[in-house]
């Protein structure tokens, strides 16, 4: 079966301005989360979604956002964007949310650079 | 979630079994080892997941020592492609959020 899709894989902005990121989970997956990679702070989570609903939140700025459908399919948006905003972003989903055997899939990343 | 301590790189050649070591000595009762790897410019890849007992599949094998303070993740004849950084992780049950610290990047040489 296929597996996690992201969409687009790389994407140039500037400053100031807004951009949405997206992610098709796994057939049958209800549960995506949102990562953060650079180079300085590694892996860091953002949000989880789970039934059209924010589950968890990591510590990030407001202008960090997302959403998911009723198919699962979820979307992150970053409003303002910062030069500290250049990463690759990470999305994973799993069966459902929180199982006590719950491996996370992921996608191959959006690669975001802010000029 | 406990905190994890992983060396931050190691070399295995080619056909040779890696080890790779993780110490997470406060780990408690309901916590689960994972076990994930990034290969270059990838997402991550999991790989297997131990409570307290030896776990193994297609990949990899997962030793966990008997106090839980510690686990080994071994790839029986590594390859080329088994070059990545590999995240050890300790879960809450109950949370799907992963925390991931720094890894060891494994290298593997013909």
């Amino acid at each position: 079966k296929a597996g996690v899709t992201q969409t687009p894989r790389y994407l140039i902005k500037t400053r100031g301005q807004q951009v949405t990121l997206s992610c098709s989970p796994i057939s049958g997956h209800r549960s995506v989360s949102w990562y953060q990679q650079t180079p300085g702070q590694g892996l860091q989570f953002l949000f989880e979604y789970f039934s059209e609903t924010q589950r968890n939140k990591g510590n990030f700025p407001g202008r960090f956002s997302g959403r998911q459908f009723s198919n699962s399919r979820s979307e992150m948006n970053v409003s303002t964007l910062e030069l500290g905003d250049s990463a690759l972003y990470l999305c994973a989903s799993s069966l459902v949310a929180g199982g006590l055997l719950n491996e996370q899939f992921f996608g191959p990343g959006t690669r975001l650079t802010v000029l | 979630d406990a905190k994890t301590t992983q060396p931050p790189s190691m070399d295995c050649a080619e056909g040779r079994a890696a080890n790779l070591p993780c110490n997470h000595s406060t780990i408690s009762g309901n916590e689960y080892v994972y076990w994930y790897r990034q290969i270059h410019s990838q997402g991550p890849q999991y790989i297997i997941h131990g409570l307290k007992n030896n776990e193994t599949n297609e990949m990899a094998s997962l030793i966990i020592t008997e106090d839980r303070k510690s686990s080994t993740l071994i790839l029986p004849h590594a390859t080329l492609r088994d070059t990545a950084v590999y995240y050890c992780i300790v879960r809450v049950t109950g949370y799907s959020t992963l925390t991931f610290g720094k890894g060891t990047m494994l290298l593997v040489s013909p």
